[in-house]
């Protein structure tokens, strides 16, 4: 069975600073790999997604990932940051030629320090 | 293009009772995914339709049931509502057939009491 583990409920950094929210995942079978975002209140929005090729991954709003299949990490990373992004980050899985149902880590919150 | 739309926004139901929420998925998509937000966790997924059969289902009981329509909108039926289902109930849509891009809704938030 597939999980994902988001190490951290919560990052505080600053303002301009950068900021990597992780993720670890662990599967025997080949996996597509996504971050989403939810802002308070709202649905979620998908960030980036790791299919296969280039395991450096570019998403909106500056966002990027970097697949390490070595240490089945999926880590979110950028280089800084605005009170705008002020959101809860989902790491989520799904496995390759199944129904793609999403295998989601219990979230991390990014609080932006003024 | 229209994204994907659930209603209601918020219910509050008893202990004991039913519910139904509903989803419309976006233009040109034939399958939608249901998931269920506990606070404070990541969604889990409920069950999946695709061209109106069910396609996989998560640990959810039997009293979880689903309906998908011939225009590829969705039903999440709840019936014997227990505490513990209060949550943010969410949508997503796909094109299926092996696409894997999921667009969500903005959920419907449910509380029983």
């Amino acid at each position: 069975a597939q999980s994902v583990t988001q190490l951290d409920s919560q990052v505080p950094v600053f303002e301009e600073a950068p900021v990597e929210l992780r993720c670890n995942y662990s599967s025997s079978v080949s996996v597509y790999l996504f971050w989403y975002v939810q802002y308070p209140n709202q649905g979620l929005q998908l960030l980036l997604k790791y299919l296969s090729g280039s395991t450096l991954v570019k998403g909106i709003n500056g966002f990027e990932a970097e697949f390490n299949k070595s240490q089945t990490s999926f880590h979110l990373r950028k280089p800084s940051v605005h009170i705008s992004d002020t959101a809860e980050y989902f790491c989520a899985v799904s496995v390759v030629d199944s129904n793609y149902q999403l295998i989601w880590g219990a979230g991390t919150k990014l609080i932006i320090k003024p | 293009e229209t994204g994907v739309t659930q209603s209601p926004t918020h219910l509050i139901k008893t202990r004991g009772q039913q519910v139904t929420l509903r989803c419309s998925s976006q233009s040109g998509h034939n399958t939608v995914s249901w998931y269920q937000q506990a606070l404070g966790q990541g969604p889990q997924f409920i069950f999946q339709y695709y061209r109106e059969e069910e396609n996989g289902r998560g640990n959810f009981p039997p009293r979880f049931s689903g309906l998908q329509f011939p225009n590829y909108s969705s039903e999440l039926n709840v019936n014997a509502l227990e505490l513990d289902d209060s949550a943010l109930y969410l949508c997503a849509s796909s094109l299926g057939g092996g696409n894997y891009e999921q667009y969500f809704g903005p959920g419907t938030r449910l509380t029983v009491t």
